[in-house]
């Protein structure tokens, strides 16, 4: 049974970073493939990008780029999503969801972790 | 890469049947065979209800249904149980991304 459980709620100001972590546990992260959702208060889900196992490579939606760095500790079976520049309209609730290499859809959900931006 | 589209809410009584919408374009749900749902109860995770446009992961009753026409995904839910009261998103492939509908509030009356 693949687990997954995310760090923490945050409170970060205006202009700063913030790194959250997603724990695998029953599989390991190679055979898997991850990706961040957000969701702002009462609004709906949102991907932010993820690995793509056919590139290789992860990819971001545009609205992130250059913002937002995804990474795995393999030797962990950690993942981390960092947001930089954060703005108020970043306080979400941030998840990580995994599907399996080759499928098209999100099996595992992390719990989610509250990030608040806040002055 | 702009939002699916699906109402905002929709409602039905116990034992009826209630379906959801989900419009895309040519570049996501047209495009692919690859519509999936996802429930979710206030304060919990989104939930894998349909995949593949409509196939159902175990342990999801075969009240929960999914079929695609054109650009236009849908979701079916018959004999409506209080516990299906929540909300309902659509996720399409899209090349490499992946493109979330608006959400739609299901009301069990």
């Amino acid at each position: 049974q693949v687990q997954l459980v995310q760090s923490g709620a945050e409170v970060k100001k205006p202009g700063a970073s913030v790194k959250v972590s997603c724990k695998v546990s029953g599989y390991t992260l190679t055979e898997l493939s991850m990706h961040w959702v957000r969701q702002a208060p009462g609004k709906g889900l949102e991907w932010m990008g993820g690995f793509d196992p056919e590139d290789g490579e992860t990819i971001y939606a545009q609205k992130f780029q250059g913002r937002v760095t995804m990474t795995e500790d393999t030797s962990t079976d950690t993942a981390y999503m960092e947001l930089s520049s954060l703005r108020s309209e970043d306080t979400a609730v941030y998840y990580c969801a995994l599907k399996w290499l080759r499928s098209r859809r999100f099996d595992y959900w992390g719990q989610g972790t509250l990030v608040t931006v806040s002055s | 890469q702009s939002a699916l589209t699906q109402p905002r809410s929709v409602s039905g009584s116990p034992g009826q049947s209630v379906t959801i919408s989900c419009t895309g374009t040519s570049s996501d749900v047209g495009g692919y065979n690859y519509v999936s749902w996802y429930q979710q109860h206030p304060g919990k995770a989104p939930k894998l209800m349909i995949y593949d446009v409509s196939k159902r992961p175990s342990g999801v009753p075969d009240r929960f249904s999914g079929s695609k026409s054109g650009n236009t995904a849908s979701l079916t839910i018959s004999g409506l149980q209080a516990e299906d009261e929540a909300d309902y998103y659509c996720c399409s492939y899209a090349g490499s991304r992946w493109v979330f509908g608006g959400g739609t509030k299901l009301t069990v009356l």
